[in-house]
């Protein structure tokens, strides 16, 4: 199985911070790689899509790159809903597989 | 827009089973494949299986093979997980998502199973 890594597990940053989030797999896994954005007790929300797609009505603010194995999540001006747990998901094989996540913050 | 519709809370004994249906409404049911992701209390996501419903053949991760069973009922648009020989760890919130090309797009609203003696 593919494993994925997030750092940092944890952030704090303030309202207008730009906030980037890193994800690593252990083995190349193209651009098949998905960021998923989960509040508290709320099921997964797709942000970005096969690296750096944006999904229909997610805020230009969310940005993704990367390819391989090194994968990034950008957020230019963190808005308070984006106070959240972040995750990113290898759809290059199967098990698909998740990274642990990224809690986000109110400093 | 598809919905995602999925089962109320359950509350299990060990070493019995549960069945959790994920009803869609609002989109083509049949040409995506749906999978069920579960989430342990205060932790990640983790993929158990998926089903294209066209297809009926499912995949499971090597984890859950033999006490996992996912099906579609194309009449009523609705998956089914079926988890057997349930224990303590196996409590947490059950999703099903449909998976689009590559990336869930979809999600229910998720169904607690809480397994306890």
């Amino acid at each position: 199985d593919i494993q994925m890594t997030q750092s940092p597990s944890s952030l704090s940053a303030s309202v207008g911070d730009r906030v980037t989030i890193t994800c690593r797999a252990s083995q190349s896994i193209t651009r098949y790689l998905n960021w998923y954005q989960q509040k508290p007790g709320k099921a997964p929300k797709l942000l970005i899509y096969v690296a750096s797609s944006l999904q229909s009505g997610v805020p230009s603010r969310f940005s993704g790159s990367g390819s391989g194995t090194h994968f990034t999540l950008t957020i230019s001006s963190l808005q308070p809903e984006d106070f959240a747990t972040y995750y990113c998901q290898q759809s290059y094989s199967t098990p698909q597989t998740f990274g642990p996540g990224t809690k986000v913050d109110i400093k | 827009q598809v919905q995602l519709v999925q089962s109320g809370a359950e509350v299990k004994k060990p070493g019995s089973s549960v069945k959790v249906s994920c009803e869609a409404s609002g989109g083509t049911f049949s040409s995506y494949a749906i999978s069920w992701v579960r989430q342990a209390p205060g932790q990640g996501l983790e993929w158990m299986g998926g089903i294209i419903p066209i297809f009926g053949t499912a995949n499971y991760a090597q984890k859950f093979q033999g006490r996992v069973t996912i099906t579609t009922d194309e009449s009523t648009s609705t998956a089914y997980m079926e988890l057997n020989s349930l224990r303590s760890e196996d409590t947490a919130v059950y999703y099903c998502a449909r998976l689009k090309g590559s990336y869930f797009d979809n999600w229910g609203q998720g169904t607690l199973v809480t397994v306890s003696s």
